[in-house]
């Protein structure tokens, strides 16, 4: 079956403009994450999405950025206002439900460069 | 902040070693994974363990967990030039009332045929 998917694969804009980043979770999975990976790091948690419930955005870096998702289907994050430390590569997980006791699947993430 | 931290930060052996590394994090968890990433694959789930676990096997993989010592650590045997990528642990934990994944910055493996 499908996959996780994430677009775009690369974004390059200017500092100070806003990006959208789209996730597809892979069908039925009730949870969703969304991480910043910088060049070499580890993944940073930014946000997760159990079902209809409020998200936790306890990991939110910023109010620049926010986060939606439709039911338990596509979720969108945005970053307003970009700076360069949000260059990254921003990546998108699904699993069956929330915690760590499900496998968390991977999409192939969206690189953001912020010039 | 990242609380997970992996050890060795890099590690190089020759194909068909053994390749041992470990993950010390700081709070109380529920589960700690394991997964690889890969330019090829991206990142992939290698193995769970649960709390109240001590070992689990997974082909050529072994992980252990000590809770006592909050340290994890990942064994690959008879190592392969497929294995080459980073490994990352992952653990979650309830900190001020809110939920946490953490994620130690990963061990980058190279092996060398």
């Amino acid at each position: 079956g499908a996959g996780v998917s994430q677009s775009p694969s690369n974004k390059v804009t200017e500092k100070g403009k806003d990006v959208e980043l789209r996730c597809d979770p892979i069908s039925g999975h009730t949870a969703l994450y969304w991480y910043r990976q910088r060049l070499g790091q580890g993944l940073e948690f930014l946000i997760y999405f159990q079902g209809n419930s409020a998200p936790d955005k306890s990991g939110l870096p910023s109010d620049r950025f926010s986060a939606e998702r439709t039911g338990e289907s596509v979720s969108t994050l945005t970053i307003q206002r970009t700076q360069q430390e949000d260059s990254a590569v921003y990546l998108c997980a699904s699993s069956f439900y929330w915690g760590l006791s499900y496998e968390q699947y991977f999409g192939p993430g969206t690189r953001l460069t912020v010039t | 902040s990242q609380q997970g931290e992996e050890d060795p930060q890099a590690l190089s052996i020759q194909e068909g070693e053994n390749a041992t590394m470990n993950c010390s994090y700081k709070t109380s968890i529920n589960n700690l994974q394991w997964y690889r990433q890969n330019s090829g694959r991206g990142l992939v789930h290698l193995i769970l363990i649960r709390s109240n676990e001590r070992e689990k096997h997974s082909g050529r993989l072994r992980v252990t967990l000590d809770t006592s010592k909050k340290s994890s650590s990942l064994l690959i045997t008879a190592s392969r030039a497929a294995d080459t990528a980073s490994y990352f642990c992952a653990t979650d934990t309830y900190m001020d009332s809110n939920y946490q994944l953490i994620w130690g910055a990963g061990t980058k493996l190279i092996i060398k045929p």
